[in-house]
This record gives C-alpha cells, sequence and structure tokens, in this order.
C-alpha cells in the first residue's frame, strides 16, 4: 500500500523557469492539500481539492496552480519560479473534510531549490 | 497572524521521564486538534487528536489535555524514549483543513 506518493525528492530549477510537483494516492480519498514548508516554519495550505474536478485557494496561493482531473492525482505546477518558491512542498489527502477527524496522510515531500 | 501557537521551538529531556509539549490557538472556532510528529526527510505522520467537546484523549504514552477556557493544548509522553525525538506540530481544524503551528523539536537523551 504505497499511500501518498510525491515526485520529483529533490530538484533544482532556475529562476523563471516552470515545473511541475506530481502527487498520487490509493486511498480513494476525496480531499487532497499541497502544503510547503519552509525552515522553522509550519506548514502552510497552497491549494487544495474536494473532489475531481474541484479545487480551492489555500493561504499562500500565489505563483502556483493546480488541476484534479481524477481522484488519484494532485499535481501543483509551479510558473516562473522565484527563490521564494525555495521549500519542502507536502502533499496529502484525507477521506472526506467535514465527517473526518481532519488526520491527514501526507507524501514524504518534494525539496525544491529556486535558483 | 499566527492562529496556532508552539512558543517552543525545542525541547530535551531525559529517557523515561515526561515530555510535555504545548500549543495556543486563538481562533475559538476550531473544534479539532491533532498533533503530527515529523522525523527528518519524512512527511508529518499522525500521532493523536482530540475533539473540542473533551479535555483528554489518552493512546498509549500519548495523551493529549485541552483547556478551551484557556484555548490551550498539550501533548504529554510518558515514558519519553530515544525513538520519540522528533519535531512534533500541532495542528487545529475548523472544517478539515488544518492550521499548523511551528513545530516544536523533541531530544530524548538515553
Amino acid at each position: 500500500n504505497a499511500g501518498v506518493t510525491q515526485t520529483p525528492k529533490f530538484h533544482i530549477l532556475k529562476i523563471g523557469q516552470s515545473m511541475t510537483l506530481q502527487c498520487t494516492q490509493d486511498m480513494n480519498h476525496n480531499y487532497m492539500y499541497w502544503y510547503r514548508q519552509d525552515p522553522g516554519m509550519g506548514l502552510k495550505l497552497i491549494y487544495y481539492s474536494v473532489g475531481a474536478g474541484i479545487t480551492d485557494k489555500g493561504e499562500v496561493p500565489n505563483g502556483y496552480n493546480v488541476s484534479r482531473s481524477t481522484t488519484e492525482d494532485f499535481p501543483l505546477r509551479l510558473e516562473l519560479a522565484a527563490p521564494s518558491q525555495t521549500s519542502v512542498y507536502f502533499c496529502a489527502s484525507s477521506t472526506r473534510g467535514q465527517q473526518n477527524t481532519g488526520e491527514l496522510f501526507f507524501g514524504e515531500g518534494s525539496r525544491l531549490t529556486v535558483l | 497572524d499566527q492562529q496556532v501557537k508552539q512558543n517552543s521551538p525545542s525541547l530535551s529531556v531525559q529517557e523515561g521521564r515526561i515530555s510535555i509539549l504545548n500549543c495556543d490557538y486563538t481562533n475559538s472556532m476550531f473544534d479539532y486538534f491533532l498533533w503530527y510528529k515529523k522525523y527528518p526527510a519524512e512527511g508529518p505522520t499522525f500521532l493523536i487528536s482530540i475533539s473540542s467537546i473533551k479535555d483528554k484523549n489518552e493512546d498509549g504514552r500519548f495523551t493529549v489535555f485541552l483547556n478551551k477556557s484557556a484555548k490551550h493544548l498539550s501533548l504529554h509522553i510518558v515514558p519519553s524514549q530515544p525513538g520519540d525525538s522528533a519535531v512534533y506540530f500541532c495542528a487545529a481544524s475548523p472544517t478539515g483543513k488544518l492550521v499548523f503551528g511551528k513545530g516544536t523539536k523533541l531530544t530524548v537523551n538515553p
């Protein structure tokens, strides 16, 4: 049982380039999330999705885009990368938000450096 | 404006003793509180949670206490073990979207 899988685990990007962080889960969870964690800080919500075809902004959405074409996949796209986007990105999933305990299942993270 | 605050960046305890990690929150609409544990180079993993209608929840060595009037919760680990050394995040949920604190790094010394 793989859970939440993120790729790549590490990546170095040049300023102005674009890239996509991939996330897939095999638990049939409706809710999926992207968080970023900066050094010494907590996790901040970038975008989330309550089901296929439905996405919404979190706390820090600027510079990012998401799509949710299937239940399993929730890719995060960085357009015109900036040094401020250097961070560790975590994808997570959960069962239906209103009924669950709030427990999220996290991937191992993707460490992105923008130079 | 931080809605979930963990004011101690680090905590060091001896093996076998109690570890107490603290968390304060400001939003009275939070109805569910969770603790996550994170090892280096791994994603956070769920540890224990508590609903706002309770004041205590226990799971083995881990107990979470909630004081709603003080908007404060704490995680007790008894007895502490070296394998408990990790960063612990407090999180709160109004509707399933979690708000995280900055974390407390716990070191349990053998």
